[in-house]
């Protein structure tokens, strides 16, 4: 079946910290990666997605690599701000079959940001 | 419109009763989620809509959830006879396949209490 684990939270840094949230997955077929953003208060948004294995999605000077071998796709930025401060969510989308069209989402990592 | 937009944007209801939620996907997107959004469970898929294909329900927790598309565009969640744990955050999206991109946009969401 398809399923997302994700890195449990939270997660605390310090401005500038360099930050990885790692994120594996099992998928029938060839997936789509996804790392969705929901900020405090507002709706979730898309940060980046890769969809075929070795693709780098980036977005924010937020990256992820697409790795079919260890099926991973770990969120990572080299200087975080406190404007970052979000829940993060790791989703795959299946590439194979009814499963089509739906988004498997991780169980999020909060991430705060102190100055 | 620019976004999907979802109404109410909050809803409380007394245990029992049916409620009515309605997204408004973006123009011209042929499919359309429904997740929910619940602090013990995460994001689950609920239903998915494509265009004038049989919708894909395999995700509603019971029988007392039901979904409708009108015309391929708007969509209303029905709960009937609600109950506790039924509270959550009901969230809508679309996505358009005609370009490929499928990447899924998600409304503001609503709030449901269940008292």
């Amino acid at each position: 079946g398809n399923s997302v684990t994700q890195m449990e939270g939270p997660v605390t840094l310090s401005e500038e910290a360099f930050l990885t949230i790692n994120c594996t997955y099992t998928a029938t077929g060839y997936p789509s990666l996804f790392w969705y953003v929901q900020y405090p208060g507002e709706g979730l948004q898309l940060l980046l997605k890769a969809t075929k294995a070795d693709d780098k999605g980036s977005n924010k000077g937020f990256e992820a690599t697409y790795r079919k071998e260890t099926t991973s796709f770990h969120l990572e930025k080299g200087s975080v701000q406190v404007s970052d401060s979000a829940v993060y969510f790791c989703a795959l989308r299946s590439g194979r079959g009814s499963t089509l069209g739906r988004l498997y989402f991780g169980r999020g990592t909060q991430l705060t940001v102190w100055p | 419109g620019a976004g999907v937009s979802q109404s109410p944007s909050n809803k409380v209801t007394e245990k029992g009763k049916d409620v009515e939620l309605r997204c408004d996907p973006i123009s011209g997107h042929t499919a359309l989620y429904w997740y929910r959004q619940s602090l013990g469970q995460g994001l689950e898929f609920l239903i998915y809509f494509q265009g004038n294909s049989a919708p894909d329900k395999s995700g509603l927790p019971s029988d007392r959830f039901s979904a409708e598309r009108t015309g391929g565009s708007v969509s209303t969640l029905t709960i009937q006879r609600t109950q506790q744990e039924d509270s959550a955050v009901y969230l809508c999206a679309s996505s358009s396949r005609k370009t490929g991109e499928e990447t899924q946009y998600f409304g503001p969401g609503t709030r449901l209490l269940v008292l």
